[in-house]
């Protein structure tokens, strides 16, 4: 199994630009999360889903989308990029809930 | 949310054991403690996680205060490898769609010395 896979690892955007983040699992989980991670900070949650077509906001949702089509994919979206949406964006996923799986990772610059 | 109170870090010599606090006087009845670590440059990874009883696994060892308001990580041998920031998360056991959330917070940093 490949786990959680994220790409792109590394991007550079534009002030306005949109971009999609890809997350995708090969565990058959159930529940999906996207977090982001500041310097120096803990992970803040932007967004889950419990399952196909089910999604919810966590804590920090503003300036994101997200969709989740199929069991596999959770893609993450940026609509019009800002200086603040810098950070490193982590993709999860978990059977129950209980025990997460986090994916490497993919590191956002806004300039 | 119930929140976790945690040193900012910690240092420990290789190969003794390591004791990682964490308070939570605010717990309620369902929230289960969990553990993750995150090493540097990569994702968090799960350690461990209770609900009332000690826990132990193949990573570490969990113990849990009577009264549930604190609890202590255990790392039975420190290595090199276990230099990360550790974080105590809450979470609740009975999770109702709006309350599937890991709050994470600053955790403890964990340094390993040779």
């Amino acid at each position: 199994n490949a786990g959680v896979t994220q790409t792109p690892k590394f991007r550079i955007l534009k002030i306005g630009q949109s971009m999609t983040l890809q997350c995708t699992q090969d565990m058959n989980h159930n529940y999906m999360y996207w977090y982001r991670q500041d310097p120096g900070m803990g992970l803040k949650l932007i967004y889950y889903s419990v399952g196909a077509g089910i999604t919810d906001k966590g804590e920090v949702p503003n300036g994101y989308n997200v969709s989740r089509s199929t069991t596999e994919d959770f893609p993450l979206r940026l609509e019009l990029a800002a200086p603040s949406q810098t950070s490193v964006y982590f993709c999860a996923s978990s059977m129950t809930g209980n025990e997460q799986f986090f994916g490497p990772g993919t590191r956002l610059t806004v300039l | 949310d119930a929140k976790t109170t945690q040193p900012n870090s910690m240092e420990s010599n290789e190969e003794e054991p390591v004791h990682l606090p964490c308070n939570h006087s605010t717990i309620s009845g369902t929230d289960y403690i969990h553990w993750y670590r995150q090493l540097p440059s990569q994702g968090p990874e799960y350690v461990i996680h209770g609900l009332t009883s000690n826990v132990n696994n193949r990573m570490a060892s969990l113990a849990i205060a009577e009264d549930r308001k604190s609890s202590t990580l255990i790392l039975h041998r420190a290595t090199l490898r276990d230099a990360a920031v550790y974080y105590c998360i809450l979470r609740d056991v009975i999770p109702n769609f709006g309350n599937e959330k890991l709050t994470f917070g600053t955790g403890t940093r964990l340094t390993i010395i040779p």
